[in-house]
């Protein structure tokens, strides 16, 4: 099985803070590598897939980047909503997609 | 606007058996794949199963903890999707959540969980 490993496991940052999130597969996954966002109580939200695809009406501020076993997350410009878990999400070995632990983003 | 509705959760004894239903609307639910998705209290999200669209088989696939107790079926001629949940475990406690699988063909077939309900908790006690 893929083992995905997120870093850091939180993070304090303030509004207008870029910010990055890592995602580690524990073996090559090309590109095949997707990002969520949840805030408390709430369903996942899709932001990026295939590593770098911006999914419709996620703003721009969010942009993703890696392939291979390295992956990052960055939000440019911390907004006051963005203040949520991420999710990192591998689908190279489907049917067994395979979720990291989750980033817990607070502010500082 | 694309809508996913959970119902059927609840408290059960461990050993006993549950069924969630997944009531869809706003898409063309028997093109779609479904899948369900779990996250237990505090935890990290996992996913459980999903189930191809008749057209690419009907096919269900499973996780390894799940496998053998969970079955995930499908009716589209009511939009709805199903998770009958045997002999649970207290590890079987979470919020359960039905998503749509999006594919698309870049380099190669990609998957990904566009649209999620809003979940619905399963309880699993002694």
């Amino acid at each position: 099985d893929i083992q995905m490993t997120q870093s850091p496991s939180s993070l304090s940052a303030s509004v207008g803070d870029r910010v990055t999130i890592t995602c580690r597969a524990s073996q090559g996954i090309s590109t095949y590598l997707n990002w969520y966002q949840q805030k408390p109580g709430k369903a996942p939200k899709l932001l990026i897939y295939a590593s770098s695809s911006l999914q419709g009406g996620v703003p721009s501020r969010f942009s993703g980047s890696g392939s291979g076993t390295d992956f990052t997350l960055t939000i440019s410009s911390l907004q006051p909503e963005d203040f949520a878990t991420y999710y990192c999400q591998q689908t190279y070995s489907t049917p067994m997609y395979s979720f990291g632990q989750g980033t817990k983003l607070e502010i500082k | 606007e694309v809508q996913l509705v959970e119902s059927g959760g609840g408290l059960v004894k461990t050993g006993g058996s549950l069924r969630l239903s997944c009531a869809a609307s706003g898409f063309t639910f028997r093109n779609t794949w479904m899948s369900w998705v779990r996250q237990a209290p505090g935890k990290g999200l996992e996913w459980v199963g999903h189930i191809k669209s008749k057209t690419d088989g009907g096919t269900t696939d499973y996780a390894a903890p799940v496998k053998g107790r969970f079955t995930i079926s499908r009716d589209d001629s009511k939009n709805t999707l199903f998770l009958q949940m045997n002999s649970l475990e207290i590890d079987d406690t979470a919020v359960y959540y039905c998503t749509t699988v999006g594919r698309i063909t870049l380099f190669g077939v990609v998957y990904y969980f566009d649209y999620w309900g809003q979940g619905i908790l399963v309880t699993v006690s002694s």
